[in-house]
Parts: C-alpha cells; structure tokens; sequence
C-alpha cells in the first residue's frame, strides 16, 4: 500500500471549515483513499473513501488532485465535537481483500 | 444501525494467563479484521478473515490466534500473556469497500 504523509497536528475554529491534506505520491491506479479518525480511545470511525472522483456524504467532502498524488478531506462547520486523529489510508482495499493500515494521523484540535 | 459488537469490554488478566477477545460484526459483513493499539500508538493491523479463512496477517505474535466461526462472529485468542500485550483490540468487519470498527476491548496485563 502506498505510504501517505499527513501534518501531525491542526488547529480550526468552531465553525469554519477544517481541511485536512494528506499527500500520498506513490498511489498505484488499483489504490482508493479511505479518511478514518479515532476519536480518544474510541473505534477507528469510518469518514470517506474515494478513487479518483470527489466525494461527498453527510460528514465530509474529499477532494483527490486529478493527478491523485494528494487529497483534502474538508469538514465543512468543524464542530467542538470534531477534535481527532484524523487518518489517510492508500489502499486497494475492497473490503473482502486487503487491508487498512494506519499511519501517522493529523490531531485536529477544534478551538471555540 | 448495527454496529460492531466487541465483548468484553474491558479485561484484566495476569501475567502467563489467556485472555479470549470475541467480535460479532455487522450483520452481512463477511470480513473481519482484528487490530491491535499500544498506548500512544496507531491501530496495528493484525489479522483478517474472509468467509471463515484467514485472508492477510499482519505483525500478530505467534502466541496469539484467531478464527472466524459460521455466523461470521470472530475469536481472537491471546496466550501466555506478557504486560506488553496491555492495549486496546479493536476489530472491525465489512461488506465492501467500507469497514467499520467496533468500540474496543482494553486488556490490561498484570
């Protein structure tokens, strides 16, 4: 699986808009971008997933360059309740094959 | 919705004992997986089944062992169990492309 390189930590207002990067250069064409995060302690939480189009569901927005070197997951009204470690996985996953490996993640503090 | 049930929830076992962790996933999830997460660490990923047969393995010591059973429910087994095992085991289960983890077992090695 494609290694990914995320920024260790973030900061965002309540409210606004929290993007997160997550470069991932060597993504091989079979490799889907998965964005987890694990709230203290808690289950890793499914966010998004996407191959090369962007994505959009109640929680999230990712935004895969056309190149698909790097992607942006962006939570459009960060709330209090959004502090996490936030993960980018490359992966050919499919949910019967493969799997999810955690990396670094980025600490996204969400500030009043 | 059904999520990804994990039992127990928490477990305190002594040095040398065997400490059994179950998971029930999500109903029609045919995939399990079990992750391991040391203290200030990232989930690592251990092992994986699909359909009953294990399907990938991960950095999962040869101490332990796990199986999925015939209603997709899966047993991961911990044998003499060192303080380093102490952590947090999550499993998770899927369908397709999404996987979806459950809350946790913390084992604690005394």
């Amino acid at each position: 699986d494609a290694k990914t390189t995320q920024p260790p930590s973030m900061d965002c207002a309540e409210g606004r808009a929290a993007n997160l990067p997550c470069n991932h250069s060597t993504i091989s064409g079979n490799e889907y971008v998965y964005w987890y995060r694990q709230i203290h302690s808690q289950g890793p939480q499914y966010i998004i997933h996407g191959l090369k189009n962007n994505e959009t569901n109640e929680m999230a927005s990712l935004i895969i360059t056309e190149d698909r070197k790097s992607s942006t997951l962006i939570l459009p009204h960060a709330t209090l309740r959004d502090t996490a470690v936030y993960y980018c996985i490359v992966s050919a996953f499919t949910g019967n094959t493969g799997k999810l490996i955690f990396g670094q993640g980025t600490t996204l503090q969400v500030k009043p | 919705a059904a999520g990804v049930i994990q039992s127990p929830r928490h477990l305190i076992k002594e040095k040398r004992e065997t400490a059994t962790l179950k998971c029930y996933p999500i109903p029609r999830h045919d995939t399990v997986y079990w992750y391991q997460q040391g203290p200030g660490q990232d989930p690592q990923f251990l092992i994986s089944f699909y359909e009953k047969m294990q399907s990938d393995k991960g950095s999962i010591p040869d101490r332990f062992s796990a199986q999925q059973f015939s209603d997709y429910h899966s047993e991961l087994n911990m044998s003499s169990l060192e303080l380093g095992d102490s952590a947090l085991y999550f499993c998770a289960s899927s369908r397709t492309e999404e996987a979806f983890f459950g809350q946790g077992t913390r084992l604690t090695v005394v």
